[in-house]
């Protein structure tokens, strides 16, 4: 079955530590997009990217990295330098950057310890 | 200032009834889209529906339909037959221009349906 593949679930994060979220889709998608989801709130933009070895920043870009070297894979860094990065990430594909409907991954919850 | 607006921050539904969610816009872009997204208590921000700016007709997908009214902006969610199913948080969203990372979320409403 065709879909978002995120990893891990559940990540936990000590202070100074850089912590790594997977995102892989095998839709064949361009587009791949990272968001984070505060409680009770909606999603925000981190960063996106319209085609491999390219990506822009989105909202809320500051503390973390994102890498596109693989069309089908799209992880995000979150560096010590996000000072509060305890949310739900969740993590996007479309067929193009133009192309309307984006489709989810099931989330990563990250806590910090 | 707020792209999305949604001002009903909880729902309750009987089973078998129909509900709508409220969702206002605002854009200066004359070409934009209009989705709405379920997310129950998993996580997953799953697809239901989408409104381009530029359709006549409103949108439908199976028990779900969107109730399109450009000129006051509101692009309210209608559910017929509510399920149990249906309880999660409900998310109105907006593409603007021609480019999928202009992408904004509202602040979800969350339903319940009542058995």
């Amino acid at each position: 079955d065709g879909g978002i593949t995120q990893s891990p679930k559940y990540l936990f994060r000590k202070e100074g530590q850089n912590v790594t979220l997977s995102c892989e889709q095998n839709l064949n998608h361009d587009a791949m997009y990272w968001y984070r989801q505060d409680p009770g709130q909606g999603l925000r933009l981190i960063y996106y990217s319209q085609i491999v070895n390219d990506f822009q920043k989105g909202d809320i870009a500051e503390g973390y990295s994102v890498s596109r070297e693989k069309k089908e894979s799209f992880p995000l860094t979150v560096t010590s330098a996000q000072k509060n990065p305890t949310a739900f990430y969740l993590c996007a594909s479309s067929i193009g950057a133009g192309e309307n409907i984006q489709y989810f991954g099931a989330g990563t919850r990250l806590s910090v310890l | 200032a707020q792209k999305i607006t949604q001002t009903q921050p909880g729902m309750f539904v009987q089973e078998k009834e129909a509900v709508t969610l409220d969702c206002t816009y605002d854009t200066s872009d004359p070409s934009y889209g209009l989705f709405w997204y379920k997310q129950p208590s998993s996580g997953e921000m799953i697809f239901l529906i989408y409104q381009g700016s530029y359709d006549q007709q409103n949108a439908t997908e199976g028990r779900y339909s969107l109730n399109f009214q450009k000129a006051r902006k509101s692009a309210n969610l209608v559910i017929s037959a509510s399920q149990l199913g249906d309880s999660a948080m409900y998310f109105c969203a907006m593409r603007e221009g021609g480019y999928g990372q202009n992408f904004v979320f509202g602040p979800g409403t969350r339903l319940s349906v009542l058995p």
